[in-house]
């Protein structure tokens, strides 16, 4: 069965480094997502992407924040200038098309800011 | 804003035994799509079930299925003959329906509601 693959697992990161977290969405997606989840907490929409554009993004998703598809097959995100508080699971999810109701979510990057 | 309420932060099951999870959710949308994921310790997300809110009929995946009540925002999921590997963390979702004209596709999840079962 096709996977969102997310690389890496666990990464530590340096408070005010920056950082880029990846997935490769499954291939004959065409919209792609990213959410969090802080440990404990509920899980939370960050931005929505499409045709190479942001196509929805939460209030969470601010400067610090950008997704880019650098390849074709990539998806990225990356947070500039870490903060503690950006410490959380970073979930990616792909669809083939905005009509389809079913996510398929890569098994997550764990960041911690430290 | 769709709201999605888990009242259960924790549940637990014997095994081979019946459980409901509940969730209730707020809308003002008559098109929109529901969801169960289940999270086991590895993090992953993984769908469970899905409910489309047009569909009178409740959705059944094998030993899972669901009770959704429209009038009522409800959205409970029934595990039926529990196994160990049903402990997870079990979140409920809320999804605008395409082209319903919210403009919003995004997932909205409930807090989750952490199931244990007991062998």
């Amino acid at each position: 069965e096709p996977e969102v693959t997310q690389t890496p697992s666990h990464q530590v990161t340096q408070m005010g480094q920056e950082v880029i977290l990846r997935c490769v969405p499954i291939s004959n997606h065409l919209y792609f997502y990213w959410y969090r989840q802080i440990l404990g907490q509920k899980v939370e929409f960050l931005v929505s992407f499409y045709n190479n554009e942001i196509s929805e993004k939460s209030e969470i998703f601010d400067d610090q924040f950008s997704v880019e598809r650098p390849d074709g097959s990539n998806f990225t995100l990356k947070i500039r200038s870490t903060k503690l508080e950006d410490s959380a699971m970073y979930f990616c999810a792909s669809s083939p098309d905005r009509a389809n109701y079913g996510y398929t979510f890569g098994s997550g990057t764990r960041l911690t800011v430290v | 804003a769709q709201t999605v309420t888990q009242s259960q932060p924790e549940m637990s099951v014997q095994e081979a035994e019946t459980v409901t999870l509940s969730c209730t959710y707020d809308t003002s949308e008559s098109d929109y799509y529901l969801f169960w994921y289940k999270q086991p310790p590895s993090r992953q997300m993984i769908l469970v079930i899905r409910q489309e809110a047009y569909k009178q009929q409740n959705a059944t995946e094998n030993r899972f299925s669901v009770n959704f009540q429209k009038a009522a925002k409800s959205f409970s999921l029934k595990i039926s003959d529990s196994q160990l590997g049903d402990a997870a963390m079990y979140f409920c979702a809320y999804r605008s329906a395409p082209y319903s004209g919210a403009g919003s596709y995004q997932l909205t999840f409930g807090k989750g509601t952490k199931l244990s079962v007991i062998p």
